[in-house]
C-alpha cells in the first residue's frame, strides 16, 4: 500500500547531541510536512516543502532544520536538542490541491536524555 | 482567539449514545475542512472531510456552517473502538497549510 513511512519509532538521544529523523513516501505527493506534537496539543507545524521549496513557519526555532533530497524523502534535523524538544514529529504529505487532505506517518516519539 | 477552537472534553457516553462535537475557527478565507482521528500515541488519520452541503460516512456526519464559521461531527450508535480525540483541521488559507485543533476527547463505555 502507498503510505508515509517514518523511522525510527522510537528515538532517544542525550541533550545536545544531533539526531535525525527521516520519512518517506510512496504517493507521490508534492508537500511534505513536518509538524511537533506534544501531549494534548494540537500538532504544530515546524515547516513544509512545496515540491523543493522550503517554507519554515516564522515560529520554528533555528535548532530545527529539514531536508529534502528527493521528491520522497524528507528529514528533520535536530541540531542541539534540548529537553523541551521531546514530542512526537509527525511527518505528513498531500497534494498541492487546496482541497486534499494530508497523510501521516506513524510518527516518531523522540526522548532527551 | 485561537484560529480552531474544539471543547477538549472528554465526553463520556454509554455504548450506542449519539455524541456531538462542535468546532469554530477564525480564518474566513479558509476553504477546506476535516475531521481527524487521533488514538493516544498514535498518529492523526483522516475521519472525513466536510463539505458545505454536508456528508455522511456511515454512522459519522459533518456539517459545515460558513457564515457561522462552524463545523460538526455527528456520531451514531457510538462503539467502544470510536473512543479517540477528534481533531478539528482548517485550511490556513493557502493551498498547503492546515490549522489543527487541540481535539475533542471521546470516551465511550459499556
Amino acid at each position: 500500500d502507498a503510505m508515509v513511512i517514518q523511522n525510527p519509532r522510537y528515538q532517544v538521544t542525550q541533550f545536545g547531541k544531533p539526531v535525525t529523523l527521516s520519512c518517506s513516501q510512496t504517493l507521490n505527493h508534492n508537500v511534505m510536512y513536518w509538524y511537533q506534537q506534544k501531549s494534548s496539543q494540537a500538532p504544530k507545524l515546524l515547516f513544509h516543502y512545496y515540491d523543493k521549496d522550503f517554507n519554515n513557519e516564522a515560529d520554528t526555532p533555528d535548532n530545527f532544520q529539514s531536508r529534502r533530497p528527493n521528491t520522497s524523502f524528507c528529514f528533520l534535523d535536530i541540531r542541539s536538542p534540548g529537553l523541551g524538544d521531546a514530542a512526537m514529529y509527525l511527518c505528513a504529505t498531500s497534494r498541492e490541491n487546496r482541497d486534499q487532505p494530508q497523510h501521516f506517518g506513524d510518527g516518531t516519539r523522540l526522548s532527551i536524555l | 482567539r485561537k484560529e480552531v477552537e474544539q471543547d477538549p472534553g472528554p465526553f463520556n457516553v454509554p455504548e450506542g449514545a449519539t455524541v456531538a462535537f462542535n468546532c469554530t475557527y477564525s480564518n474566513s478565507a479558509s476553504q477546506s475542512f476535516f475531521w481527524y482521528r487521533q488514538d493516544c500515541r498514535k498518529e492523526p488519520k483522516l475521519l472525513m472531510s466536510v463539505y458545505s452541503s454536508g456528508n455522511e460516512d456511515g454512522r459519522f456526519t459533518a456539517q459545515l456552517n460558513r457564515a457561522s464559521q462552524y463545523i460538526s461531527l455527528l456520531i451514531r450508535d457510538s462503539k467502544l473502538s470510536d473512543s479517540a480525540t477528534y481533531l478539528c483541521v482548517v485550511s490556513a488559507g493557502t493551498a498547503s497549510k492546515l490549522t489543527f485543533g487541540t481535539g475533542t476527547r471521546l470516551q465511550v463505555t459499556l
